[in-house]
């Protein structure tokens, strides 16, 4: 069966320090990937995308991801994390089918130590 | 003013009462959907929708029923509410390239 991994339920780092969080999936040699940010009483904003092309995505707020496809990865980074990063954090992939289906990791919840 | 909208945003409601949850979006998306979110779970897909004509069953959705008014409204019922279905609903909607943006949700409580 399809899935996703988010392999940390929580994550504390100190602002300023650096950030990655974790992601693999199954299932699928070229899924379409996503990041999403969850923000305390919000709905989930996507961060960044990856379809196809350089597997090192930009995306908003200064966060990037890599896909590595041997690994079955998709982690996302960011060089220095602010107070307001805090969030949970979850992954996604497309279904492999055409029903246009995400598949969501369970999240990561990220606290920022001041 | 917000694409993906969502109404109520809380709700707290008795075992057996019918409930409905409505998304309405300004996004002209055709397709809709419907999740829950439970701690520890991520995001689990209800229902979706590709047109008013389309719906279609997702990997929960025993205990819940659609209906897609039009293009831009799909609400989600429990016809008989049950407490585990206490939990965080999200509207989505999604044009053809998968993205989907999502609406600020609505908790829902049952006693």
């Amino acid at each position: 069966a399809q899935s996703v991994t988010q392999p940390d339920i929580h994550i504390t780092v100190s602002e300023g320090a650096s950030l990655e969080l974790r992601c693999n999936y199954s299932y699928g040699a070229t899924p379409y990937l996503f990041w999403y940010v969850q923000s305390p009483g919000q709905g989930l904003q996507l961060l960044l995308k990856y379809f196809s092309g350089d597997t090192l995505v930009q995306g908003i707020k200064g966060f990037e991801a890599e896909f590595k496809r041997s690994q079955s990865s998709f982690n996302l980074r960011k060089p220095s994390v602010h107070w307001s990063d805090a969030a949970e954090y979850f992954c996604a992939k497309s279904g492999v089918d055409s029903s246009y289906k995400l598949i969501f990791g369970s999240g990561t919840r990220l606290l920022v130590r001041p | 003013d917000a694409d993906v909208t969502q109404t109520p945003r809380n709700r707290i409601t008795k075992t057996g009462k019918r409930i409905m949850l409505e998304c309405s979006q300004t996004k002209g998306h055709d397709r809709m959907y419907w999740y829950r979110q439970d701690p520890g779970l991520g995001l689990r897909l209800i229902y979706y929708s590709f047109d008013v004509k389309d719906i279609n069953k997702g990997e929960i959705s025993d205990g819940y029923s659609v209906s897609r008014q039009a293009q831009a409204k799909f609400s989600l019922s429990l016809e008989s509410a049950i407490p585990n279905q206490t939990a965080l609903y999200f509207c989505a909607t999604s044009d053809h390239l998968y993205e989907q943006y999502f609406g600020p949700g609505t908790r829902l409580t049952v006693t």
